[in-house]
């Protein structure tokens, strides 16, 4: 069955470098990944999408990209904030396209 | 996107008893499910709420247990039943409007089992 590796150690990154987080999977390659950014006390919201046949994905200071080869998806936060400091979870479909299965999140915090 | 609110945010319980959490969507919505996650792990489904028939376990989590209603295409209940310390985790209802499609989340309710 399909498995998500995220570190699971915290993340830590210096305000204003590029912080980059990996999201790896071990089965077959998925026709699209997500990332979300979770807050403590919320829900998952909903960063960005990409699908497997776009290498790269863009939304202001954040990329994604997509490496079928490797299994891997690494998401790219530039010029970062304190207010960047989250958990970020990535996200997978299951077979049905309509569930999805996530891994355990990295937690990022960003010093001022 | 759509505004899901989730009842209780939080609750202590006892051993034994059973609680039911309300999801509620601002709009019609296609799909709702219920996550399960506990401090520090990944989010966990437990079943997808089907309006108007019985919803879909995933392994591992039971209707006895679980039980979900869906009576239309904005609310949805789950209910933990027969509590034990076990149980204690965040509970979460997403929605989804289709196939790939971002899911929505409320803010969970927090559970602990005394």
């Amino acid at each position: 069955s399909q498995k998500i590796e995220q570190n699971s150690e915290a993340l830590n990154i210096q305000e204003g470098k590029t912080a980059t987080l990996t999201c790896n999977y071990t089965n077959y390659s998925p026709a699209y990944l997500q990332w979300y950014r979770q807050d403590p006390g919320r829900g998952p919201v909903f960063l960005l999408l990409i699908r497997e046949n776009e290498k790269e994905k863009r939304k202001e200071r954040l990329k994604v990209t997509f490496d079928t080869t490797l299994k891997q998806s690494l998401f790219h936060i530039t010029a970062s904030q304190p207010a960047d400091s989250a958990t970020y979870l990535c996200a997978l479909p299951m077979d049905s396209n309509y569930q999805l299965i996530w891994g355990a999140g990295t937690k990022l915090i960003i010093k001022p | 996107s759509a505004v899901i609110s989730q009842k209780p945010s939080r609750d202590i319980c006892q051993r034994g008893t059973s609680l039911t959490i309300q999801c509620q969507v601002d709009s019609q919505v296609t799909m709702m499910f219920w996550y399960r996650q506990q401090p520090g792990q990944s989010l966990t489904l437990i079943a997808t709420a089907n309006q108007g028939s019985e919803a879909t376990y995933e392994s591992g989590f039971v209707i006895d247990k679980f039980p979900i209603s869906r009576p239309n295409l904005t609310f949805s209940t789950l209910t933990v039943s027969n509590m034990s310390p076990e149980d204690s985790s965040i509970y979460l209802c997403s929605v989804l409007d289709g196939p790939n499609q971002p899911q929505h989340f409320g803010d969970g309710t927090r559970l602990s089992i005394l």
